[in-house]
């Protein structure tokens, strides 16, 4: 039982490019997270999904794109980097009710330089 | 929209004393869930204790325990017998229909 997982868990972009950050997780959750880390201010939610196939919008969801395919899967997508992108990025899942115990990826340190 | 506050960035502790971490939060909702993660160096988010909103009863986990006062949207942290592996950042969040966290904690355990 492998919990979340994210790849990559690192990367250095240069600002226009584009990547996806995929998380995955084996614990058959219905909702799963992504979350951005910045120094100095706790972690943000970016977007989030209740179940296959519906996504929904976070705090900060400007400048990303998510997609949920699959139940296990959550992919983030950055389509053109910039440098305001360069942060820890972290996956979390849970199970369906609100109140439960989001578990947590082991983050991806992206750049964009 | 949810906020929580954090007013301590960093706090110290002897080692085997207790420390309070302070977290205040505002909501309109009614319902609502409130937890503290612990974050080490490894990065990892690790859930310290857990709250329901509607439950009035402090919530304990073993040398964990809160400190919840619903109507000062008040929800502190309480560490009893601080261990070196304790130190960490603590960040408090509040979940309702999406998570906020607070800017978090640092806390050192002084041996």
């Amino acid at each position: 039982n492998a919990g979340v997982t994210q790849t990559p868990k690192f990367r250095v972009l240069k600002t226009g490019q584009s990547m996806t950050l995929l998380c995955a997780q084996d614990m058959n959750h219905e909702y799963m997270y992504w979350y951005r880390q910045d120094p100095g201010m706790g972690l943000r939610l970016i977007h989030y999904s209740v179940g296959e196939g519906t996504t929904a919008k976070g705090e900060v969801p400007d400048g990303y794109n998510v997609s949920r395919l699959k139940k296990q899967n959550f992919l983030l997508g950055l389509e053109s980097a910039a440098p305001s992108q360069t942060s820890v990025y972290f996956c979390a899942s849970s199970f369906r009710d609100v109140g439960y115990e989001q578990y947590f990826g082991p983050g991806t340190r992206l750049t964009v330089t | 929209a949810q906020t929580v506050t954090q007013s301590q960035p960093e706090m110290s502790v002897q080692e085997a004393e207790t420390v309070t971490l302070s977290c205040t939060y505002d909501t309109s909702e009614s319902d609502y869930y409130l937890f503290w993660y612990k974050q080490p160096p490894s990065r990892q988010m690790i859930l310290v204790i857990r709250q329901e909103a509607y439950k009035q009863q402090n919530a304990t986990e073993n040398r964990f325990s809160v400190n919840f006062q619903k109507a000062a949207k008040s929800f502190s942290l309480k560490i009893s017998d601080s261990q070196l592996g304790d130190a960490a950042m603590y960040f408090c969040a509040i979940l309702n229909n999406d998570m906020r966290f607070g800017a978090g904690t640092r806390l050192t355990v002084k041996p």
